[in-house]
C-alpha cells in the first residue's frame, strides 16, 4: 500500500534560517506529490506539488522536487519567516481512472522564532 | 467560490448520542472526502465518494460511522452512537478527479468534535 514518511517534529528555526522538511514515499504505479500546509484552526491548503519526476514544484519560496530513484519530496525554503509557523504535510495521490483519497504523512510542526 | 464548506465548526456532545457534521464541496466537483485528524494518528482518510458513490469506505472505523451523499453538493457523515475516542477534528474535501490525472483537494476548514 502507499505510504508517506516526514521527519518528525517540532523543528524549531530562527527568522532567515534555511528550511528542509523531509518527506520519503511508498507507492505503487507513478503517484502525484504534494505539499499542504495547516495554520492554527485552519484546514489545509496545497502548498505546492509535482506530478512526475524531476518536476519542482514551487510557491511562496518554498520548493520541492520529484525524486523517483530516491523516491523523495523534501520541502526547502532558502529564508523562513514568522509568518511561516504551521504544520506541514507530504502527500501522495495515485494516477488512476478517477480521483483518489490522498494518503498523508504525520505533519511536522515548524515553528519559526523571531 | 466560497470554497468547502463544513458544519458546524466545534460540536460538543455527550457519550451514546447521535453526531452528524455536513459538508458542501466546490460547486463542480466530483470527488468528496472525509478525513479525520488526531493528534496520535494524524490525518486519515475515512471515506471517498466519485460522483456521489461511495468508492472506499475502508477507513470508516466501524459501523457506528456511517457518510452518505445524497447529491453533488452535500454529503454528511454520522456518528450513532458517538464515544469519547471520537473527539478529533474531522475535514471534508473535494476535488475535480479526472482520469489518469493527478488530484488536488481543497479542504474545509474543519469540525471539531468533542464527545465528552
Amino acid at each position: 500500500g502507499n505510504s508517506v514518511t516526514q521527519m518528525e517534529g517540532p523543528v524549531t528555526l530562527s527568522e532567515e534560517a534555511f528550511l528542509t522538511i523531509n518527506c520519503t514515499y511508498t507507492a505503487t504505479g507513478y503517484p502525484s506529490l504534494f505539499w499542504y500546509v495547516q495554520y492554527p484552526g485552519e484546514g489545509l491548503q496545497l502548498l505546492l506539488k509535482a506530478t512526475k519526476a524531476d518536476d519542482k514544484g514551487s510557491n511562496k519560496g518554498f520548493e520541492a522536487t520529484y525524486r523517483k530513484e530516491t523516491t523523495s519530496f523534501h520541502l526547502e525554503k532558502g529564508s523562513v519567516q514568522v509568518s511561516d509557523s504551521a504544520v506541514y504535510f507530504c502527500a501522495l495521490s495515485d494516477h488512476g481512472g478517477g480521483a483518489d483519497g490522498l494518503t498523508f504523512g504525520k505533519g511536522t510542526h515548524l515553528i519559526i522564532q523571531p | 467560490d466560497a470554497g468547502v464548506i463544513q458544519s458546524p465548526r466545534h460540536e460538543v456532545t455527550e457519550m451514546g448520542q447521535e453526531v452528524t457534521l455536513r459538508c458542501k464541496p466546490i460547486s463542480g466537483h466530483n470527488s468528496l472526502f472525509w478525513y479525520r485528524q488526531t493528534m496520535m494518528r494524524g490525518l486519515e482518510l475515512l471515506i471517498y465518494f466519485n460522483n456521489n458513490v461511495p468508492i472506499d469506505d475502508s477507513g470508516m472505523p466501524e459501523d457506528r460511522f456511517s457518510a452518505k451523499m445524497p447529491n453533488a453538493s452535500f454529503s454528511t457523515l454520522k456518528i450513532q452512537p458517538s464515544e469519547p475516542r471520537d473527539s478529533a477534528v474531522y475535514f471534508c474535501a473535494s476535488s475535480l478527479g479526472v482520469p489518469g490525472g493527478s488530484t488536488e483537494a481543497f479542504f474545509g476548514q474543519g469540525t471539531r468534535l468533542t464527545v465528552v
